[in-house]
């Protein structure tokens, strides 16, 4: 099966950093989505992306379908965007939403 | 607004007991999915359904079944709980083929 591999796996950063987050994926896909995870457990969409680049405020995401990665820019980050981001693959086998492991990211006032 | 509402946000439940999770999505979306979450373990999907009274298995769906009678609404059963089972239940729904997915606010569950 498809392989969703997401690093770095843990991040801390001082409020207004600049960070990068990355998401590898193993074979084609038809969908990628970005999630952020709430303290109460919620995913919350930032991007369906399953190419190009789209920004939305300090965020923005670019996926590069042929070399198989995506990558997820937080600009002048706050402490409130503390918290577990996933990437997510929409397989072409069945329908199956892939996730990754995750980044846990903790932006320190 | 999209939105998929799951019954509980905290359940606690006894060993052997029969427990239903429910989840409700007004979008008309023809996906439906079930995940749970464990520290270490990310998400793993345990049924989806991809119209009503369809179901397929997902990568972990031993302990579990689904019902979906309504194309809005997909059941998670648990036939007779266990202390394994207690984590955190995330519900999802999309349209076919390429839909963007949206998530429930989750379900807490612990088995005592």
């Amino acid at each position: 099966g498809i392989q969703v591999e997401q690093s770095p796996p843990d991040l801390i950063l001082q409020e207004g950093a600049n960070s990068t987050l990355r998401c590898n994926f193993s074979d084609s896909v038809n969908n990628l989505q970005w999630f952020h995870q709430n303290p109460w457990g919620q995913l919350i969409n930032l991007f369906y992306i399953p190419s190009g680049t789209k920004q939305n405020g300090r965020l923005s995401a670019t996926t590069v379908a042929t070399e198989r990665y995506s990558l997820l820019y937080i600009s002048s980050s706050q402490t409130t965007d503390s918290g577990v981001y996933f990437c997510a693959v929409l397989y072409n086998q069945g329908g199956k939403l892939i996730f990754g492991q995750g980044t846990e990211l903790s932006v320190k006032p | 607004d999209v939105k998929v509402t799951q019954s509980s946000r905290y359940l606690v439940k006894r060993t052997g007991e029969k427990v239903f999770l429910e989840c409700v999505q007004d979008m008309d979306h023809e996906n439906m999915f079930w995940y749970r979450q464990d520290p270490g373990l990310g998400l793993r999907l345990i049924y989806f359904s991809y119209d009503v009274k369809m179901k397929e298995k997902g990568d972990i769906p031993e302990g579990y079944s689904v019902s979906r009678e309504k194309k809005e609404r997909f059941s998670l059963i648990l036939e007779s709980a266990s202390t394994n089972q207690t984590s955190m239940y995330l519900c999802a729904s999309s349209f076919l083929g390429h839909g963007e997915a949206f998530f429930g606010q989750g379900t807490r569950l612990t088995v005592v």
